[in-house]
């Protein structure tokens, strides 16, 4: 079946500029996370979406991130007025999460990721 | 002090060497555990998870001690294919992941 999907895989823009990044989850998937990875380093947490509770924000780095999830399904990570230090692959992952009368939560599959480099 | 932490390395081994990861982490509501593998420029994918009695799967094993909050990954007979940064993830039952920031292991022929 599909993975998670991440458009687009790279983008380039001014600073200043909005930019939108897209995630797609695993069908059936009721959890959705958000990464971001900077060159030789480890995974930095910004949201999570676990079904319709208020998503965990607490890693969201400034207000210039915001993300949504529409009908459970897509996610969309926007950056108002990029900066260079907001350079990096953005990384969106989805698992069952807690549904199906699990308790724990399960196995993430991470997307490809979105290279976004800010010149 | 980083909610899960992990020996950066790099670990250079040859091939055929035993090599033990160690993750400690802080977060006392962590209840499930996992060892994720990233490959250069890739994305990470689970490598396995990581259960109170201790698992093991192939050449990897994985223990967990809830007491020390400490979490390992034993690598046996290394293969080159095994060189890749070996990430520790804790969860919370809210469903709330920290990864580590990763150890890097090289295996040379």
């Amino acid at each position: 079946g599909a993975g998670v999907s991440q458009s687009p895989s790279n983008k380039v823009t001014e600073k200043g500029k909005d930019v939108e990044l897209r995630c797609d989850p695993i069908s059936g998937h009721t959890a959705l996370y958000w990464y971001r990875q900077s060159l030789g380093q480890g995974l930095e947490f910004l949201i999570y979406f676990q079904g319709n509770s208020a998503p965990d924000k607490s890693g969201l780095p400034s207000d210039r991130f915001s993300a949504e999830r529409t009908g459970g399904s897509v996610s969309t990570l926007t950056i108002q007025r990029t900066q260079q230090e907001d350079s990096a692959v953005y990384l969106c992952a989805s698992s069952l999460g807690l549904a199906g009368g699990t308790t724990l939560p399960g196995t993430q599959y991470f997307g490809p990721g979105t290279r976004l480099l800010v010149l | 002090r980083k909610e899960v932490e992990q020996d950066p390395g790099p670990f250079n081994v040859p091939e055929g060497a035993t090599v033990a990861f160690n993750c400690t982490y802080s977060n006392s509501a962590s209840q499930s555990f996992f060892w994720y593998r990233q490959d250069c420029r890739k994305e990470p994918k689970l490598l396995m998870s990581v259960y109170s009695s201790g698992n093991e799967d192939g050449r990897f094993t994985a223990q967990l001690n809830r007491a020390s909050q400490y979490i390992s990954l034993l690598i046996r007979d290394s293969k080159l294919s095994d060189s890749a940064t070996y990430l520790c993830v804790a969860a919370t039952n809210a469903g709330k992941s920290t990864f580590g920031d990763g150890t890097t292991l090289t295996v040379k022929p």
